[in-house]
C-alpha cells in the first residue's frame, strides 16, 4: 500500500492555458474523488467515481473542468482556459466502498496537487 | 448532511489531554459523525467516526452525547505532531456521492 499519489505536485500556468491532474489511487480501492481546497478553507467535494463510472458532480465542476477514471484505476482532472479563482489545492481521496464499519467509507487523500494561474 | 460548529482554533499543551467540541444540533438519526485532520501541507486523515455509542481507536476516542446533538474529539497524549486542522463532519452512511463536507474545522496548536 503506497497511499494515494498525485502528479504534479506544484502546477504553475497562464490565464487561459490548459491544466491536467493524475491521481493514482490506491490500488484495491474501486471509489475515487476529487476535492478543491483554498487558502483558509476545508476541501470542497468536486466529483466522485465508482470504478470508472463518474456518479455525482458537483455545481462547482463548471463546463470547464472534465473528469476521467478510464478502466476504474486512475483519474484525471483536466481544467481548460484556467482563470485566476482555479488557484487551489486539488486532492484526490480513494475508498474501498463499504471499509468502515456501518458501511461507510474511509476516504484516503493524496498530498493534492497546488495550482497557481498567474 | 447537518451542519457543524467547531471552535476557529485551540492550544493544547505537548502531553495532556486535548478536548475538540463539535455542535451539530440539527443531526438526523442515520447520520454519523466523523473527524478527520489535516497536517499542514497533507491531505486530510480520517481518525475515527461513531453513531450513538462511544468510539476508540489507536488515534482518538469519540464521546457523543445521548441527545447526539454534540460530540468531542479526544486525544488522550497530544503531541506536537498532532497540531493540524481538525474537522467535524455529519453525513449519512450511504450520501451522494460519498461526498464528505468539510467546514472551517479547529485549527489546533500543540504546545511544547
Amino acid at each position: 500500500d503506497t497511499g494515494v499519489s498525485q502528479d504534479p505536485r506544484h502546477k504553475i500556468t497562464k490565464r487561459g492555458q490548459n491544466v491536467t491532474f493524475r491521481c493514482d489511487p490506491i490500488s484495491e480501492h474501486n471509489r475515487l474523488y476529487w476535492y478543491r481546497q483554498t487558502l483558509g478553507q476545508g476541501p470542497e467535494f468536486l466529483t466522485y467515481f465508482q470504478n470508472e463510472a463518474q456518479l455525482e458532480k458537483s455545481r462547482l465542476l463548471s463546463d470547464r473542468f472534465s473528469a476521467e477514471r478510464p478502466k476504474g484505476s486512475f483519474s484525471t482532472l483536466e481544467i481548460q482556459r484556467t482563470e485566476q479563482g482555479d488557484s487551489a489545492m486539488y486532492l484526490c481521496a480513494s475508498s474501498r466502498e463499504g471499509g468502515l464499519a456501518g458501511g461507510i467509507d474511509e476516504q484516503y487523500f493524496g498530498p493534492g496537487t497546488r495550482l497557481t494561474v498567474t | 448532511d447537518a451542519k457543524t460548529t467547531q471552535p476557529t482554533s485551540m492550544d493544547c499543551a505537548e502531553g495532556r489531554a486535548a478536548n475538540l467540541p463539535c455542535n451539530h444540533s440539527t443531526i438526523s438519526g442515520n447520520e454519523y459523525v466523523y473527524w478527520y485532520r489535516q497536517i499542514h501541507s497533507q491531505g486530510p486523515q480520517y481518525i475515527i467516526h461513531g453513531l450513538k455509542n462511544n468510539e476508540t481507536n489507536e488515534m482518538a476516542s469519540l464521546i457523543i452525547t445521548e441527545d447526539r446533538k454534540s460530540s468531542t474529539l479526544i486525544l488522550p497524549h497530544a503531541t506536537l505532531r498532532d497540531t493540524a486542522v481538525y474537522y467535524c463532519i455529519v453525513r449519512v452512511a450511504k450520501a451522494a456521492g460519498n461526498k464528505l463536507t468539510f467546514g472551517g474545522g479547529t485549527r489546533v496548536l500543540v504546545k511544547p
